[in-house]
C-alpha cells in the first residue's frame, strides 16, 4: 500500500462550489505539507503543517484552508472554487528534525470549469 | 526569496547516452533536494544532498554550497529514465521548498 494516499485522483467542479482534497499517510510523519502544480512550472507551497496544532501559510495561501484532523491526516479545501485554481495537487510529508526528505502522495488533477 | 534555475528546460537521448542537469540557486541553502516526475506525474525524491556527493545506481549528485550549485548526473539512460527532473531548495529554518521550473528530459529508444 502507499505511504501518501490522495483522494479523489480526479475531480471536475464548478466555479464557486466548494472542494475538499484529502491525504492521508502511514509514514508516521509529524510534516505534511499541500503544494500545487501548474503546467510547465514547479511546485509551489500552499499550507504546511508540522503537527495538528502548528499550521502555516505558504506562498500561495489566498483561496485555500487546511485541517489537520490527525497526525495522519492534512486536508485542503476550496471554499469557492475558481478556473485559475485548475491545477494538479500535491501532498506530501516529511520526518523533521534532521533530513527533511519529502514523500509524495500521487496528486489530485483538479478542473474548475 | 530564493530563486531557483534549472538548465537545460528540456534535454533529448539516445538510450544509452549520459546526461547532466544542473541547478543554480541564488542564496545559501541547508536543504537541496533533487526529484524525478514520472510521466503519469508521479513525485520520487531522489537525493537529499544539501552538500557534498551522493551516488544511487546509475544516478550522482554533487552540491558546491559555496558556489551554489547543483548537477544531477545519470549516466546509461534508459527509456525510464523520461519525465521532469526538479531541484527544490530551502533554509531549514522556514521548512520550506523552493522549487526550481524543472530539466524535461525525452530518452528515445
Amino acid at each position: 500500500d502507499a505511504d501518501v494516499t490522495q483522494t479523489p485522483r480526479n475531480r471536475i467542479t464548478k466555479t464557486g462550489k466548494r472542494i475538499m482534497l484529502e491525504c492521508s499517510q502511514t509514514k508516521g510523519h509529524d510534516r505534511m505539507y499541500w503544494y500545487r502544480q501548474d503546467p510547465g512550472l514547479g511546485l509551489r507551497l500552499i499550507y504546511y503543517s508540522f503537527d495538528v496544532k502548528d499550521i502555516n501559510k505558504g506562498e500561495i495561501s489566498d483561496g485555500y484552508s487546511v485541517s489537520r484532523q490527525a497526525q495522519a491526516k492534512f486536508s485542503l479545501s476550496l471554499e469557492s472554487a475558481i478556473p485559475n485554481q485548475t491545477a494538479l495537487y500535491f501532498c506530501a510529508t516529511s520526518a523533521g528534525q534532521g533530513v527533511n526528505t519529502q514523500y509524495f502522495g500521487p496528486g489530485t488533477r483538479l478542473t474548475v470549469l | 526569496g530564493i530563486q531557483v534555475e534549472q538548465s537545460p528546460p528540456d534535454l533529448i537521448l539516445q538510450e544509452g547516452a549520459n546526461s547532466t542537469l544542473r541547478c543554480n540557486f541564488s542564496d545559501s541553502v541547508n536543504n537541496l533536494q533533487w526529484f524525478h516526475q514520472n510521466p503519469w506525474g508521479q513525485l520520487i525524491n531522489l537525493f537529499y544532498i544539501p552538500s557534498g556527493t551522493k551516488q544511487n545506481g546509475r544516478l550522482s549528485a554533487t552540491t558546491v554550497a559555496t558556489e551554489r550549485y547543483s548537477l544531477l548526473y545519470i549516466s546509461s539512460s534508459q527509456t525510464t529514465d523520461s519525465g521532469v527532473y526538479f531541484c527544490a531548495v530551502g533554509e531549514d529554518s522556514n521548512y520550506q521548498l523552493i522549487w526550481g521550473a524543472g530539466t524535461k528530459l525525452i530518452i528515445k529508444p
